[in-house]
């Protein structure tokens, strides 16, 4: 059950659009249509954000988007805010069931 | 509203055991799966264990296969996570966690804190 592959950083300033990247292989991303992706401030638990590739929970913000190629997955934030500062996590379920990336921290310069 | 509560969580030895606890409320327990996620400190998630809401199909993650085990009371709405020969990379913050029914986790709880030390 390797973890996902997720790059560690990445900003953007306010109003801006950033995409976060979640790199599996055919065994968890590419096998399902089951790839969520949460978001966890310090300190908290973490939330859904979004799941089943691109669906967002009830009460979560449109300007998170989800999509996803092949083995790889990836998170959309458009329209930057001060408080999208923190970690997010994207997680699949396949062959090995749940298997979680490691994380990557925006910034919002 | 969904509330998901965790406890149970202190500091033991190697070697030791501990059993963690989830009290759930605010939604239909039987109808959903549970999971146990937890983090070490600053590093990632990490899912642990699952348990259908049948009770009978339970799954772990391999690095506690064997040594950790899932189980549910239905009358009780409640969610335990028994830990045997804990190892000092069990040391983590425990989550107790709702599956949306689409093997996402929609709904935590705050967490609790297990260290494994001598």
């Amino acid at each position: 059950q390797s973890a996902l592959t997720q790059p560690a950083s990445v900003s953007g300033s306010p109003g801006q659009s950033i995409t976060i990247s979640c790199t599996g292989s055919s065994s968890d991303v590419g096998s399902y249509d089951l790839v969520s992706w949460y978001q966890q401030h310090p300190g908290k638990a973490p939330k859904l954000i979004i799941y089943e590739v691109y669906k967002r929970p009830s009460g979560v913000s449109n300007r998170f988007s989800g999509s996803k190629s092949g083995n790889t997955a990836s998170l959309t934030i458009s329209g930057l805010q001060a408080d999208d500062e923190t970690d997010y996590y994207c997680c699949a379920f396949g062959r090995t069931y749940w298997v979680f990336g490691g994380g990557t921290k925006l910034t919002v310069l | 509203q969904v509330q998901l509560v965790d406890s149970g969580g202190g500091v033991v030895q190697p070697g030791g055991s501990l059993r963690l606890s989830c009290a759930a409320s605010g939604f239909t327990f039987t109808n959903y799966g549970m999971h146990w996620v937890r983090q070490a400190p600053g590093k990632g998630l990490e899912w642990v264990a699952f348990i259908r809401n049948g009770k009978s199909d339970k799954h772990y993650a391999d690095s506690v296969k064997g040594r950790f085990t899932i189980s549910r009371d239905n009358s009780k709405n409640t969610l335990d996570l028994q830990m045997n020969s804990l190892r000092a990379e069990d040391t983590a913050v425990y989550y107790c966690a709702k599956d949306n029914s689409g093997w996402a986790f929609d709904y935590w709880g705050q967490g609790t804190l297990v260290t494994v030390s001598s």
